[in-house]
């Protein structure tokens, strides 16, 4: 059983286009994020839920709209991609803040 | 500003050389520590945690980690690696109730078989 399952694993499209990723947790944890990995690695952290309220949002421009319709679902919208969009993004949960996370196995974008 | 640095970006090293990797942090209140790794082509998976306790923590596949709270460090080593290891490994801290863990910019570990 996948603990965090996202989709799809990779994303082809045009500028301009808008994109949904879709993560789901079966941990039963409170607590979700969408993470950002470029190229070179960095990890850096987009949003973060908690018992489907928006905790964080860490100045990504308006054009990423996360949605969690519950706790165990956390989905990322993207309008007017653009090209420095592309990455791997990661969704993660943890039963607390502060707590160990637990990755999905990573969306990778790419914008044409 | 709460930040971890992580020593090295790029480690090479031959099967069966230790390792340690230097990580510290910059957060005045109590923290949570990790180490994650990311095989290639993975997702990050936890390698080890310190939340309290015993601050020699040991971790998967014979890594350890030693909290050091006075130098606010948290490096990662094996006495041994394999070419397995190879890996993207990133320390980070969290703390409860702060919604946030902070990553560090992460460091490659080649090793040569």
């Amino acid at each position: 059983d996948t603990a965090v399952s996202q989709t799809p694993k990779y994303l082809v499209t045009q500028m301009g286009n808008d994109k949904s990723i879709k993560c789901e947790q079966n941990l039963g944890h409170d607590t979700m994020y969408w993470y950002k990995q470029d190229s070179k690695k960095f990890l850096k952290i987009m949003f973060s839920y908690n018992n489907k309220e928006l905790i964080i949002n860490e100045t990504v421009p308006n054009r990423f709209s996360p949605k969690s319709p519950d706790k165990a679902h956390l989905n990322l919208h993207i309008n007017s991609l653009e090209l420095g969009d592309s990455a791997v993004y990661f969704c993660a949960s943890s039963q607390a803040s502060g707590d160990t996370q637990y990755f999905g196995p990573g969306t990778r974008l790419t914008v044409l | 500003a709460q930040s971890v640095s992580q020593h090295n970006h790029h480690v090479i090293l031959s099967e069966a050389a230790s390792l340690e990797l230097g990580c510290n942090y910059s957060y005045g209140g109590t923290v949570n520590l990790f180490w994650y790794v990311q095989y290639p082509g993975q997702h990050l998976q936890l390698l080890l945690k310190y939340f309290s306790g015993d601050p020699l923590v040991k971790g998967i596949k014979g890594f350890e980690a030693e909290f050091i709270k006075s130098k606010f460090s948290f490096n990662l080593r094996k006495p041994s690696v394999q070419w397995s290891d190879t890996a993207e490994y990133f320390c980070a801290f969290g703390n409860t109730g702060g919604f946030k863990t902070i990553f560090g910019a992460g460091t490659r570990l080649f090793v040569k078989a």
